[in-house]
């Protein structure tokens, strides 16, 4: 099971791009990379999924290095209503959300 | 909204009821899921669910009992809890019990146990 890392908190202002890393060393040869937002009291929603390179939809895009033991994912012109936690779950039949990353947006 | 509900939206309960979370998923999904999160913590998962069959118990106190009849609905009985117990209950679902199927959160059910 490919473990990951993430920084616990990330600073940013309004209008700024965040990219957002997680590491995951032990990624197996079928694992995709998923990443979700969660807002306060709410479940997690999910934000974009890759497999390898670059995948870019209406929300953010993530990039994977040919050796995928990373990814980043880049929230472009973020604003407050960013502010969340993202999670990064790598994986195939484990879904334990590790502690995300605490993005807060300031004005 | 995302195709996934979840009853009630608050509880309050004390150590000694009973009590039951619903939720129903209107996605023709297979895959169905309980988590905890308590405050400031990171989610945890509790039990998943694949086609109506137990796949995983994460090691959960036998107070929490899941239920799921069919792949639509799954249940979470309460009885004598404790207040650490208090928590955003979620519901998930997903076409597969995998990674790369993307899981549909219903809104939690905020529980506090007196």
């Amino acid at each position: 099971l490919a473990k990951t890392t993430q920084p616990i908190s990330m600073d940013s202002y309004e209008g700024q791009e965040v990219n957002i890393t997680c590491s995951h060393n032990n990624i197996a040869t079928n694992d995709y990379i998923t990443w979700y937002q969660q807002f306060p009291s709410q479940g997690p929603r999910f934000i974009i999924q890759g497999y390898k390179t670059k995948v870019t939809n209406e929300v953010a895009s993530l990039f994977i290095p040919a050796d995928r033991k990373s990814s980043t994912l880049s929230l472009p012109r973020v604003s407050l209503s960013d502010t969340a936690v993202y999670y990064c779950l790598v994986g195939n039949n484990d879904m334990r959300f590790g502690a995300g990353t605490r993005l807060t947006v300031k004005p | 909204e995302t195709g996934v509900t979840q009853t009630p939206r608050h509880l309050v309960m004390g150590m000694t009821n009973k009590k039951s979370l619903k939720c129903e998923q209107h996605l023709g999904h297979n895959a169905m899921y309980w988590y905890k999160q308590s405050a400031k913590k990171p989610l945890e998962l509790m039990f998943v669910y694949n086609f109506k069959e137990q796949t995983e118990n994460n090691s959960v106190p036998s107070r929490f009992s899941p239920e799921c009849p069919n792949s639509s609905h799954l249940f979470l009985h309460l009885h004598t809890l404790q207040p650490e117990d208090s928590a955003l209950y979620l519901c998930a679902s997903s076409q597969g019990a995998t990674v790369q199927e993307t899981q549909y959160f219903g809104p939690g059910t905020r529980l506090l146990v007196l």
